[in-house]
């Protein structure tokens, strides 16, 4: 079964410092992976994705993840935080097209000024 | 082109009534999920509509359902509502149904119990 663990439910850091929210799946099979941003009371928005080929995945608002199968890892960072990512992070994971989409719990990103 | 749209925003009912929430995907999406999202579980995947037919179905009981309609708008339904029902539902469309296909979400409809 498919599962994705975020460490942190919260991380904060200052403005211009670099951004690390952690995601590790388990999975039996390759799998696709996604980071999603959810601001208050919106839904929520896809910040990039993994599918097959290159292990750096650059996404919007600078962000980027990189596909680690060894240590079945999929890392969101950028570099130089600003106000305006304070929101909540997830990472999920799907395998095959017959499965749903399995969210991690989330991380909230507070930034310092 | 425009987002997904979830109608209504904000719904208020009390335990024992049903609910009906609308999606309508992005133009072209023939694929529409529905998800829970509350404090505690996280979001929760419900169930998957392609091509008016579900293809998925995720641990809820009963009570939920669902439907897509030929134009690929999809209606959610609670039945008998309860405490516990109070959440943010969120609808999200994709072009179709690979495994890598990004889904697209609304802003959802927040559904309070009293």
């Amino acid at each position: 079964a498919q599962s994705v663990t975020q460490l942190g439910s919260h991380v904060s850091v200052s403005e211009g410092a670099l951004v690390l929210l952690r995601c590790n799946y388990s999975s039996s099979v390759p799998p696709y992976l996604f980071w999603y941003v959810q601001y208050p009371n919106q839904g929520l928005q896809l910040l990039l994705k993994y599918t097959t080929g290159a292990t750096l995945v650059k996404g919007i608002n600078g962000f980027e993840a990189e596909f680690k199968k060894s240590e079945t890892s999929f890392h969101l960072t950028k570099p130089s935080a600003h106000m305006s990512d304070a929101a909540e992070y997830f990472c999920a994971v799907r395998t095959d097209p017959r499965g749903n989409l399995i969210f991690g719990k989330g991380t909230k990103l507070s930034v310092k000024p | 082109k425009a987002g997904v749209t979830q109608t209504p925003r904000y719904l208020i009912k009390t335990r024992g009534q049903q609910v009906t929430l609308s999606c309508s995907p992005i133009s072209g999406h023939r694929s529409v999920s529905w998800y829970q999202q509350t404090p505690g579980q996280g979001l929760q995947f419900l169930f998957e509509y392609f091509s008016e037919t579900q293809r998925n179905k995720g641990n809820f009981p009963g009570r939920f359902s669902g439907r897509q309609f030929s134009n690929s708008r999809s209606e959610m339904n609670v039945s008998t509502l309860e405490l516990g029902d109070s959440a943010l539902y969120l609808c999200a469309s994709s072009l179709g149904v690979g495994a890598g296909q990004p889904q697209h979400f609304g802003d959802g409809t927040r559904l309070s119990i009293l």
